[in-house]
């Protein structure tokens, strides 16, 4: 079966940096999708990754890992208003989307 | 970036009554959308994917005659739940592709809480 898997809550102090894994076993690979949803909104796009390697957007940066099934979201100079729940998300042979359970992240002063 | 529109935010109804969603994409044309259904504190749930001028398919176990989808353009979409039920509230998003993108990534819209009383 398809799954997607990802720690439940995380906690981090403001201002510092937090790792959020993925690991995934899916029918075939055609890129990896980090969204970042806040209680009550729709995800918002985050990072794409689809070759290995170490993708940098600002604040966030997004690794990929194909041979190990694995990812990481790489959040720094962490702020409160980063306090949310971090989707990662596989896109399969078929171009569906498999969803994890999504990370929620706790930011305290 | 690309906007995904979605209509109502929020709609309270009585049971058994029927209500409508809409969902548009504004500066783009999306022959997929998706429709995903969000309980409290639970991960996002395909419903179906809507396919632009033909029959949308559903995820195992979602009601097809209960979710009725039609995908009449390449900018909209719209869920419709029929008799609706108290266990049908919930959060619903709508998600287009942009083909044009280099990733098809999914937009999303702005989601629609629907509670039945």
């Amino acid at each position: 079966g398809q799954n997607i898997d990802q720690p439940t809550e995380m906690t981090a102090t403001e201002g510092a940096i937090v790792q959020i894994n993925c690991t995934y076993q899916t029918s075939g690979f055609n890129g990896l999708f980090w969204y970042q949803q806040h209680a009550g909104e729709a995800p918002t796009f985050l990072s794409y990754n689809v070759l290995d390697g170490l993708e940098e957007k600002g604040r966030f940066s997004s690794f990929l890992s194909r041979s190990k099934g694995y990812s990481y979201l790489l959040l720094k100079e962490l702020q409160m208003k980063d306090s949310a729940s971090y989707l990662c998300a596989v896109r399969d042979s078929n171009y569906q989307l498999i969803w994890g359970a999504g990370t929620k992240l706790i930011i305290k002063p | 970036g690309a906007v995904v529109s979605q209509h109502p935010s929020r709609v309270i109804c009585k049971s058994g009554t029927s209500v409508k969603i809409e969902c548009r994409s504004l500066d783009f044309q999306a022959t997929t959308m998706f429709w995903y259904r969000q309980f409290p504190k639970q991960s996002l749930m395909l419903m179906a994917t809507s396919n632009e001028g033909s029959k949308a398919t559903y995820e195992q176990g979602v009601e097809k005659d209960k979710f009725l989808i039609n995908h009449a353009s390449l900018t909209l979409s719209t869920l419709t739940v029929t008799s609706a039920h108290p266990e049908d509230s919930s959060f619903y998003i709508c998600s287009a592709r942009d083909l044009a993108g280099d990733s098809g990534e999914q937009f999303f819209g702005p989601g629609t809480r629907l509670t039945v009383l």
